[in-house]
């Protein structure tokens, strides 16, 4: 399968800082990336689609001014998460899908964010 | 709302046993179907995906899809301890997924 790479793979902040994780496809590119969220013995929560040269698409109740979400190129977003705060600790997972109809979207391996 | 369910689990099976997993979706013009394997603080992994009624077979996976009755399910043969993760099923060009189930295979 393609390779979709996340950095970094875990992060410590403090309480108020802002912190970037950057999702790559390796050896394909991805008009379309998704980003979730996935708290401890939870399913996964999508909180965006990112679409290359577009704003991205927002689930209901993400707020878009703390999840800044960039996808300057067809292989590369960045997630930022403003002013992260304790409650923001979890598991952030990337996933891309090549471009080009509707295929298996494939995961970076995931970020874990421990705010302090 | 969009809506994919699933059986939580934990699913336990004895070694060499089948595994079934179902799902069902409530977003009737979904094409695409997708079973993603998760371990314990790991990332998703894909397994399968299923865009036509009926099997689809791979080693020891085969995932069936049923559109009418709007399910997907996986069976696992010869299922193998190292088979024991959370089986997630995704629905959609948007990646809709399930809650997932938790499976357990007893060696």
């Amino acid at each position: 399968g393609a390779v979709v790479s996340q950095h970094p793979s875990r992060v410590i902040c403090k309480s108020g800082t802002s912190v970037k994780i950057e999702c790559r496809s390796l050896d394909f590119q991805a008009t379309t990336m998704f980003w979730y969220r996935q708290f401890p013995k939870q399913s996964l929560m999508l909180m965006a689609t990112s679409n290359e040269g577009s704003k991205a698409t927002y689930e209901q109740g993400v707020e878009k001014d703390k999840f800044l979400i960039n996808h300057a190129s067809l292989t590369l977003s960045t997630l930022t998460v403003t002013s992260a705060h304790p409650e923001d600790s979890s598991f952030y997972i990337c996933s891309a899908r090549e471009t080009g109809g509707v295929t298996e979207a494939f995961f970076g391996q995931g970020t874990r964010l421990t705010v302090v | 709302q969009k809506e994919v369910e699933q059986n939580s689990g934990p699913l336990s099976v004895p070694e060499g046993a089948i595994a079934s997993l179902n799902c069902t979706y409530s977003d009737r013009v979904s094409q695409s179907f997708f079973w993603y394997r998760q371990y314990s603080g790991k990332s998703p992994e894909l397994i399968m995906s299923i865009y036509s009624n009926g099997d689809k077979e791979d080693g020891r996976f085969t995932a069936q899809l049923n559109k009418a009755s709007q399910y997907v399910s996986l069976l696992i043969r010869d299922s193998q301890p190292s088979d024991s993760a959370t089986y997630l099923c995704a629905v959609g060009q948007n990646f809709v997924f399930g809650p997932g189930t938790r499976l357990s295979v007893l060696p």
